[in-house]
């Protein structure tokens, strides 16, 4: 079954520093790759996805997150972070070989707080 | 344009009382899907529609019932709410599967307590 670990359920950075939040995912297939943000109170919001095309990809906001098969990451990364980029990240995956194709399986959730 | 709408936003339950949450959308979506948030374990998947008609089970679908007599609404049954109901329900749509790259687009949340 198709599961995916983001390490550090919270990230504290500085206005200004380099965002860096780590998912893990295990699939023994190149799986789909997701991004989603949560904002306070309102739902999930699609940042950004890898399907198959260019490893690296570019979402919204300023993030992008980089697909490496051989560690089996796909880590998002923003190089300047904002005060308005606090809120909660959602790493997610899915098999679209597998039993369960169409499916999204979530990681646990980052939460990000940026200090002025 | 509306977008995904849930309702009631909150809702405070006895244990044994039934309930039903609300979800409707506008974007002529043939996919649609529950899911549940709890802390520290992301979002799990309840039940899930590909088209009016046609539903099917999630990761977690005991204790809960769908129904999907049209393509615009989707809504989520509590058969007898436990406190282990107790959770943040957000209800989801898509052209396609989200897991094949199709943008889903998500309420706001029902929060829901169970006592």
């Amino acid at each position: 079954a198709q599961s995916v670990t983001q390490l550090g359920s919270h990230v504290s950075v500085s206005e200004g520093a380099l965002v860096l939040l780590r998912c893990n995912y295990s699939s023994s297939v190149p799986p789909y790759l997701f991004w989603y943000v949560q904002y306070p109170n309102q739902g999930l919001q699609l940042l950004l996805k890898y399907t198959s095309a260019a490893t690296l990809v570019k979402g919204i906001n300023g993030f992008e997150a980089e697909f490496k098969k051989s560690e089996t990451s796909f880590h998002l990364t923003k190089p300047s972070a904002h005060m308005s980029d606090a809120a909660e990240y959602f790493c997610a995956v899915s098999d679209p070989g597998g039993t369960s194709y169409g499916k999204l399986t979530f990681g646990q959730g980052t939460i990000l707080t940026v200090h002025p | 344009n509306a977008g995904v709408t849930q309702t009631p936003k909150f809702q405070v339950l006895k244990t044994g009382q039934s309930m039903t949450l609300q979800c409707a959308q506008d974007m002529n979506h043939e996919y649609m899907s529950w899911y549940r948030q709890d802390p520290g374990m992301g979002l799990r998947l309840i039940h899930y529609s590909v088209g009016a008609g046609i539903t099917d089970q999630g990761e977690v679908p005991n204790g809960y019932n769908v129904s999907r007599s049209t393509t615009e609404d989707f809504p989520l049954r509590l058969l007898s709410a436990a406190p282990s109901q107790t959770s943040v329900y957000f209800c989801a749509s898509s052209y396609g599967e989200p897991g094949w790259g199709n943008i889903q687009y998500f309420g706001a949340g029902t929060r829901l307590s169970v006592l």
